[in-house]
């Protein structure tokens, strides 16, 4: 079974612009989480969706959105990019979102540099 | 609201065992996960604890103690591949469902 890809693997941008990150889950996963990952903050909570709809949804400013697709493919968009959204952006996916269903498979994640 | 401590780093040899600790505060709890990320890598899934006592996977062992809102990860005959960064994840009410981590701690293991 294919793992969890995620499109661009590299990123770089220039403040002010905007990016938009793909994640494509293991095969059968409904659900879809992802991260911002930068140094010392550990891994960051951005978005959770589950067919289709958005759970949860982490402390991040409204210019950090997402989506989920029928498919469960996801994409996140991060618009008017400030120099401190430079990090690695990870994708998740699992099963369900409760007990051993919750156990999450990751991409190998976005890295995204603005300049 | 949620948040998890873990020690930022931990050294060791190879060979020794090495305890990880975390201790976590969330309202509602839905279970206890470890995660091993290597340098330039993806983070990967080593355990979940729901009930309270020790799970063991190999060179690996994660315990909870729910009453104590604490849990660790033990990892035993140390290797240098064991060299990574381990993060405890917890699902709690503030998040609804929602897999939260935290910071991590880097395992230097030397030989």
């Amino acid at each position: 079974k294919a793992g969890v890809t995620q499109t661009p693997r590299y990123l770089i941008k220039t403040r002010g612009q905007q990016v938009t990150l793909s994640c494509s889950p293991i095969s059968g996963h409904r659900s879809v989480s992802w991260y911002q990952q930068t140094p010392g903050q550990g891994l960051q909570f951005l978005f959770e969706y589950f067919s289709e709809t958005q759970r949860n949804k982490g402390n991040f400013p409204g210019r950090f959105s997402g989506r989920q697709f029928s498919n469960s493919r996801s994409e996140m968009n991060v618009s008017t990019l400030e120099l401190g959204d430079s990090a690695l952006y990870l994708c998740a996916s699992s099963l369900g979102t409760s007990g051993r269903a919750n156990r999450k498979y990751f991409g190998p994640g976005t890295r995204l540099t603005v300049t | 609201g949620q948040s998890l401590e873990q020690p930022s780093e931990v050294t060791a040899v190879e060979g020794a065992i090495v305890q990880i600790n975390c201790t976590y505060q969330t309202s509602g709890f839905y279970g206890l996960s470890w995660y091993q990320q290597h340098d330039g890598g993806a983070p990967t899934f080593l355990s979940y604890n729901a009930l309270d006592g020790l799970e063991e996977t190999g060179r690996f062992s994660s315990f909870l103690s729910r009453s104590d809102s604490y849990g660790y990860l033990l990892l035993q005959e140390l290797q240098m591949k064991d060299s990574a960064s381990y993060f405890c994840a917890v699902r709690g009410n503030q998040a609804g469902t929602a897999l939260i981590f935290g910071k991590g701690t880097t395992l230097s293991v030397s030989s």
